[in-house]
């Protein structure tokens, strides 16, 4: 079965860093493409940024807003995909999903992972 | 604001059918053939229904169909039932500057 699981969602201070972990089951991992969106209630979903594939360089892009702050990172060797989070500003609230991303299309979703930030 | 615009709602009873639009412009959806469409129930993930404007993934029932004309996407849910109650949401690839834009969503009600 292909699973996606995100972890590491928690209340963080305005400025401060998270790091999103994403845990890859039942499909080539380390071949396919990976991504994170996020659903803010006000924003609807956002497109955050993506990783190819490891053969393909592991090239990472990323959206205006989380450009410099975000960093998209892969372990292959564990079936792990990472979201670095730094600088966080209130606006980053928002719950964040894991998918997998084939042709500009989130194919499978993880159960999402809870950012708040807030003082 | 969402990169592309959908009704906020749409609403059919059961049997009947439902189209939700999704108008973009010439640089997303008018541009490229990846439009994409997402059904979301209450406290879910999102959930592919339909890629590459009019394709279905396996298991997603042949109720579900999509097309495009211009800037302009659409989902078309024929015979409606009680579980396709949910939000809906289209995405379009943008090139290589945004990549992913999504709208903000359509709420279905089957009355």
């Amino acid at each position: 079965e292909v699973q996606l699981v995100e972890s590491g969602g928690d209340l963080v201070k305005p400025g401060g860093s998270l790091r999103l972990s994403c845990a890859a089951s039942g499909f080539p991992f380390s071949h396919t493409y990976m991504g994170w969106v996020r659903q803010t209630p006000g924003k609807g979903l956002e497109w955050v940024g993506r990783i190819t594939a490891t053969r393909d360089g592991a090239t990472t892009d990323y959206a205006a807003p989380v450009k410099g702050r975000f960093t998209i990172s892969r372990d292959d060797s564990k079936n792990m995909l990472f979201l670095q989070m730094n600088t966080l500003k209130n606006e980053d609230t928002a719950v964040y999903y894991c998918t997998t991303e084939v042709w500009f299309r989130a194919d499978v979703w993880g159960q999402g992972a809870t950012v708040i930030v807030s003082s | 604001q969402s990169a592309l615009t959908q009704p906020p709602s749409a609403s059919g009873s059961p049997g009947q059918s439902v189209t939700i639009s999704c108008t973009g412009t010439s640089s997303d959806v008018g541009g490229y053939h990846y439009v994409s469409w997402y059904q979301q129930h209450p406290g879910k993930a999102p959930k592919l229904m339909i890629y590459e404007v009019s394709k279905r993934p396996s298991g997603v029932p042949d109720r579900f169909s999509g097309s495009k004309s211009g800037n302009t996407a659409s989902l078309t849910v024929s015979g409606l039932q009680a579980e396709d109650e949910a939000d809906y949401y289209c995405s379009s690839y943008a090139g290589s500057n945004k990549f992913s834009v999504f709208g903000a969503g359509t709420k279905v009600t089957v009355l």
